[in-house]
């Protein structure tokens, strides 16, 4: 069974700091995608990233960089220079490929609070 | 152009009562998602459709909830007869057509935040 873990519920950080969400993954596919969402206080699940499990490259994409590690099977989220518009809760998430239904399973979530 | 909706964006119930939730995925978007989020939880995947059929429903309690999709376009969730457990974000998203050994951006609604009391 797939399971993804995200053991920090609740960050604090001043304006201007760096964080780093943290993601531990458990899966028997050899082929399966894994994600970064984005739940602001209103409510919608924002897409931030997807990653194939075969393709192991860090990725940058403004503030905003992902360490995907497949030999220790995380895939944690680093946000620079940290603003207060970055404060909502960030789900890390798995999907197989294998077998069909593009099924997604989530993280329990890291709320992160941003504060000036 | 439009993303996912869904209503009403708020309900309060009482146990026992019944209820149900809408929505409208993007317009094209032959796959439809239910989820459901309990405070403080991720999204747990209720049921999939891919255009009026149904791909996965192994977590819906199918003993009070029912869904269905009938013209292969919106979608209509029901619970009948609610439960205080109940009480969670009900999350709808829609993607294109799976195709074997990829992967379709799921783009989620706002939400339906129900309160059973």
């Amino acid at each position: 069974a797939q399971k993804v873990t995200q053991a920090q519920t609740e960050i604090s950080v001043v304006e201007k700091e760096d964080v780093t969400l943290d993601c531990v993954y458990e899966t028997r596919d050899t082929t399966y995608y894994l994600f970064w969402y984005k739940q602001p206080p209103s409510g919608e699940l924002v897409f931030l990233i997807r990653r194939n499990s075969f393709d192991e490259q860090n990725e940058i994409s403004g503030r905003y960089s992902w360490n995907f590690q497949k030999s220790t099977s995380s895939f944690n989220f680093t946000i620079t220079a940290s603003q207060v518009v970055d404060s909502a809760v960030y789900f890390c998430a798995l999907s197989e490929v294998e077998g069909g239904g593009n099924k997604l399973t989530f993280g329990t979530g890291t709320q992160l609070k941003v504060e000036l | 152009e439009a993303g996912v909706a869904q209503s009403p964006r708020y309900k309060i119930i009482e146990k026992r009562q019944s209820v149900a939730f809408w929505c409208n995925p993007i317009s094209g978007h032959a796959t439809l998602y239910w989820y459901q989020q309990i405070l403080g939880q991720g999204p747990k995947l209720l049921i999939q459709f891919q255009n009026n059929g149904v791909v996965d429903d192994s977590q819906l309690p199918k003993d009070r909830f029912s869904a269905e999709r009938l013209k292969g376009v919106d979608s209509t969730l029901k619970i009948q007869p609610a439960k205080l457990e109940d009480s969670a974000v009900y999350l709808c998203a829609s993607s294109l057509e799976r195709t074997s050994g990829s992967w379709d951006e799921q783009f989620f609604g706002p939400g339906t935040r129900l309160t059973v009391l």
